[in-house]
């Protein structure tokens, strides 16, 4: 079965150390999320790419946050500087239209950050 | 905006009990409901879904109703394993949008 694949599985790092995390989606999938989830919470969108272009960052912090898909494939999403309250698990997922209707996202294992 | 609203946990049960996890939602339109399960260590994975009302949908054992009358969106499994331990997340995404908005998630631990 496809898989998403991200990496590193686990990073620590120190406050003010920038940070990165790369995400392969599935196959084919031409939109690519990025989710934050801090521990005892559900995951929030920062930010949603279809195929190169970015069409939600809203919920990204642009001062310390960035991402990209350069090639419209796999995406890195970036931490510089890293602050403490950065600790969390960053969640890459994919989708393509699904035939029922719904939009389905496939999610990867995940990145456990931890900012000491 | 767009919310979902999950029963607090963490949720502790016996092996064989029933089971009800609570989800309500509020989205404007005819958003599509999803309920994704977390097990220790790894990504969310998709459990079911409905993507309109009455719809029932159903994997593993669990279900859930779509009921646009109520906005609820609750998962029940009628004799739940310890296997089944892990963090259960309601979802949504709201009409000609394609991103998840989630709720808090309910952990829930089964006891043999």
């Amino acid at each position: 079965e496809a898989e998403v694949a991200q990496s590193p599985r686990y990073k620590i790092t120190e406050k003010s150390q920038a940070v990165a995390f790369w995400c392969d989606p599935i196959s084919g999938h031409a939109t690519l999320y990025w989710y934050r989830q801090i521990l005892g919470q559900g995951p929030e969108l920062l930010v949603q790419f279809q195929d190169e272009s970015v069409v939600d960052d809203s919920q990204l912090p642009k001062d310390r946050f960035s991402a990209e898909r350069l090639k419209g494939v796999d995406s890195t999403l970036k931490i510089q500087p890293a602050e403490l309250g950065d600790s969390a698990m960053y969640l890459c997922a994919s989708s393509s239209p699904g035939v029922s209707g719904a939009n389905v996202l496939t999610f990867g294992a995940g990145s456990r950050l931890t900012v000491l | 905006g767009n919310s979902v609203t999950q029963m607090e946990g963490p949720v502790t049960l016996s092996e064989e009990a029933f089971l009800t996890i609570n989800c309500t939602y509020t989205a404007t339109g005819y958003p599509s409901l999803f309920w994704y399960v977390q097990y220790p260590g790894e990504g969310l994975q998709l459990l079911l879904k409905a993507t309109k009302a009455d719809d029932k949908g159903s994997n593993k054992g669990f279900e859930a109703t779509y009921r646009k009358e109520t906005t609820s969106f609750h998962l029940e499994k009628g004799s739940v394993q310890v296997s089944d331990s892990a963090v259960y997340f309601c979802a949504l995404s709201s009409q000609g949008a394609q991103k998840l908005v989630f709720g808090q998630g309910t952990r829930l631990t089964i006891n043999p």
